[in-house]
């Protein structure tokens, strides 16, 4: 069966410091993956996805970014982390185009961040 | 703009209750619908999915429905239980691409 994983769990930055974020996904091939983020009293957005490693689309102008080293490896980051980075940051995969699946997304424990 | 509306945005229920959750979106060139739970600080749980073709889905005391001709969805929980209390999470993914644009949420508590 599919786990994804994501770490930390919890995460309290200074301003200005530097992010990173993991995604890991297990019992499966060239998922697509996906980043979201969840802010206080907002809903989730969709910030990147991923169709493979090194294939990264950005759907949000922002201080932040991903990378995808390995097939089922995905990375958030950021050089320097502001206020409004604060929020619950979740990972999810889902079966790629053309496997016949019905491309449900399936998704992480979530990390949540807190700027100060 | 494709955009996702879940009405009512927050329910109390007594246990015992049967439940009407509504999902409305915007484009009728929808690819699938999945319903999610989400408990305080958690992630997100995958309910039920309904793609495009299908008219509902059901999982125990869950049933999902899809309308497209008018942009509603809806998720029906027979004999809500405390253990139900959750935010019932909406999501679409509208015609050939994998990005999901979800609802708000209803936040659900049901008291015994």
């Amino acid at each position: 069966s599919q786990t994804i994983h994501q770490w930390p769990a919890t995460l309290v930055q200074p301003v200005g410091s530097p992010l990173s974020l993991e995604c890991t996904v297990e019992g499966t091939s060239n998922p697509n993956l996906y980043w979201y983020r969840q802010a206080a009293g907002r809903g989730l957005q969709l910030l990147f996805y991923s169709v493979g490693i090194g294939q990264i689309s950005s759907e949000v102008p922002q201080n932040l970014s991903a990378s995808r080293p390995q097939d089922r490896q995905f990375i958030l980051s950021s050089k320097k982390l502001l206020l409004s980075d604060s929020g619950f940051y979740l990972c999810a995969w889902s079966a790629p185009p053309g496997t016949g699946g019905a491309r449900e997304q399936f998704f992480g424990p979530g990390t949540r961040l807190t700027v100060l | 703009k494709q955009e996702v509306t879940q009405i009512p945005a927050a329910l109390s229920v007594p246990e015992g209750e049967n439940l009407v959750l509504n999902c409305s979106f915007t484009d009728s060139a929808i690819y699938n619908l999945q319903w999610f739970r989400q408990d305080p600080g958690k992630g997100l749980t995958s309910l039920l999915l309904i793609q495009s073709s299908q008219r509902e889905q059901t999982s125990g005391r869950l049933n999902a429905s899809l309308d497209k001709s008018s942009g509603r969805s809806t998720l029906y929980i027979a004999a809500s239980q405390p253990g139900d209390s959750a935010t019932y999470l909406c999501a679409v993914a509208f015609y050939n691409t994998d990005k999901l644009i979800f609802g708000t949420g209803t936040r659900l508590q049901v008291f015994p």
